[in-house]
């Protein structure tokens, strides 16, 4: 079935170094949406691309959407302890049909 | 504005007893309605979605069902829980394809 694929699954940092996660469908997307979950809390919306080869930046954080649509990543510039967490990304799959990566946890060594 | 309530927080059932679990949106009308469940450190598994009234999408063959009697009430039933179905259970709704609202989610454990 389609699936959304995302790695690394975990990912050691000291903190200031940069970290990326990438992802992969196997089919087209509509759009790809990034989400951040806090240890012990829910995913919290960050951001949302929809044209081919789409670059958003917030602050420290810039996610790409692929000229495809069928891959997208996260790169986050000089990690800081507040970035821990699991990101990931998602995407409609079909209508309606939200389907996530797998995460990629982040643990940030001050 | 909208708001996502799901109860409750923290369940501790024995197996074979039944579950259910309510999720109810405020602020907004005919949203779509997910359940998700998260194992332990790991990823988000669709169970169920809703694009409207008396449509459920089941993604996961398993003893779990879902129910949207309401326009913006979902919910998540099982007639007899598994050791397998511990995990952390998220509701959410969007309006549309934009943004996913999350639940604060109920973490359920089978004794």
């Amino acid at each position: 079935g389609q699936q959304v694929m995302q790695i690394p699954q975990y990912q050691h940092v000291q903190e200031g170094e940069d970290f990326t996660t990438y992802c992969n469908s196997s089919t087209t997307l509509s759009n790809i949406q990034w989400y951040k979950q806090r240890p012990g809390g829910h995913p919290v919306f960050l951001i949302q691309l929809v044209k081919s080869g789409e670059v958003k930046k917030q602050k420290r954080l810039t996610f790409q959407f692929g000229e495809a649509k069928k891959n997208s990543s996260l790169h986050i510039t000089a990690t800081q302890t507040t970035d821990v967490g699991t990101y990931f990304c998602a995407g409609d799959t079909s209508y309606g049909k939200l389907t996530f990566g797998q995460g990629t946890i982040l643990t940030v060594h001050p | 504005s909208q708001t996502i309530h799901q109860w409750p927080a923290t369940l501790v059932q024995p197996v074979g007893s039944p579950l259910s679990l309510e999720c109810t949106v405020e602020g907004t009308s005919n949203p779509n309605l997910y359940w998700y469940r998260q194992a332990a450190g790991r990823g988000l598994q669709l169970l169920f979605y809703s694009v409207g009234i008396g449509q459920i999408s089941s993604e996961v063959p398993q003893n779990l069902s879902a129910s949207r009697p309401q326009d913006r009430q979902f919910i998540l039933s099982s007639k007899k829980l598994l050791l397998s179905d511990s995990g952390f259970y998220l509701c959410a709704w969007r309006a549309g394809t934009t943004e996913a609202f999350f639940g604060q989610g109920t973490r359920l454990t089978v004794v």
